[in-house]
């Protein structure tokens, strides 16, 4: 079956610094990657897509990477900020495209002043 | 204001007990989808539907139904709850699956609680 994995511990880095979140899966060659960011009681939101025939996506402060070879995808945020702190969700379309997504269970990203 | 809302946001029930959690977008989206999300196991897809009386089956759909009968709601119904449904609900919707618009809005969850 399907298998996406985030880290489960928590990251903690210091203001200014680059968070770097890792995502790996198995057993599947998604059409898609998504990530989103999801705040204590509230439901996610969608922060990056990058497809399987891109090596890598920016947004702002955000720089996503997907290596189909590895079966990877990076999330980067650079000069981070406390007000990035959140849990990252990374999400695979296993659909060849038509967005049945599979979740990963996130990674907290704690920034600290 | 875009958004996908929930109802209700917080729901204690009982074994049994039949509940209906109501999901609405003004977005005029296509795609819905429910979704379950418990501690250490990620978000799992209970139903999704692709267009109005189009709906099929998710990862997780033992337990649930949903109905599809204007574009705008998406309901998920429980019949006949069981403590193992205890869980943090979200709706979501996107307005297509393709062509760069793949990406979900998602409603602002509802926690339920069987007893």
């Amino acid at each position: 079956s399907q298998k996406i994995e985030q880290n489960s511990e928590a990251l903690n880095i210091q203001e200014g610094k680059t968070a770097t979140l890792t995502c790996n899966y198995t057993n599947y060659s998604p059409a898609y990657l998504q990530w989103y960011r999801q705040d204590p009681g509230r439901g996610p939101v969608f922060l990056l897509l990058i497809r399987e025939n891109e090596k890598e996506k920016r947004k702002e402060r955000l720089k996503v990477t997907f290596d189909t070879t590895l079966k990877q995808s990076l999330f980067h945020i650079t000069a981070s900020q406390p007000a990035d702190s959140a849990t990252y969700l990374c999400a695979l379309d296993i659909s060849g495209g038509y967005n049945k997504l599979i979740f990963g269970a996130g990674t907290r990203l704690a920034v600290h002043p | 204001e875009a958004q996908v809302t929930q109802n209700p946001r917080y729901l204690i029930t009982v074994t049994g007990k039949k509940l209906t959690v109501t999901c609405s977008q003004n977005m005029n989206h296509e795609y819905m989808s429910w979704y379950r999300q418990d501690p250490g196991l990620g978000l799992r897809q209970i139903y999704y539907s692709m267009n109005v009386e189009v709906t099929d089956k998710g990862d997780v759909p033992e337990g649930y139904k949903v109905s599809r009968k204007e574009k705008r709601n998406f309901p998920l119904i429980l019949e006949s709850p069981s403590p193992n449904q205890t869980s943090l609900y979200f709706c979501a919707s996107s307005l297509s699956v393709t062509g760069g618009k793949e990406f979900q809005f998602f409603g602002p969850g509802t926690r339920l609680t069987v007893l």
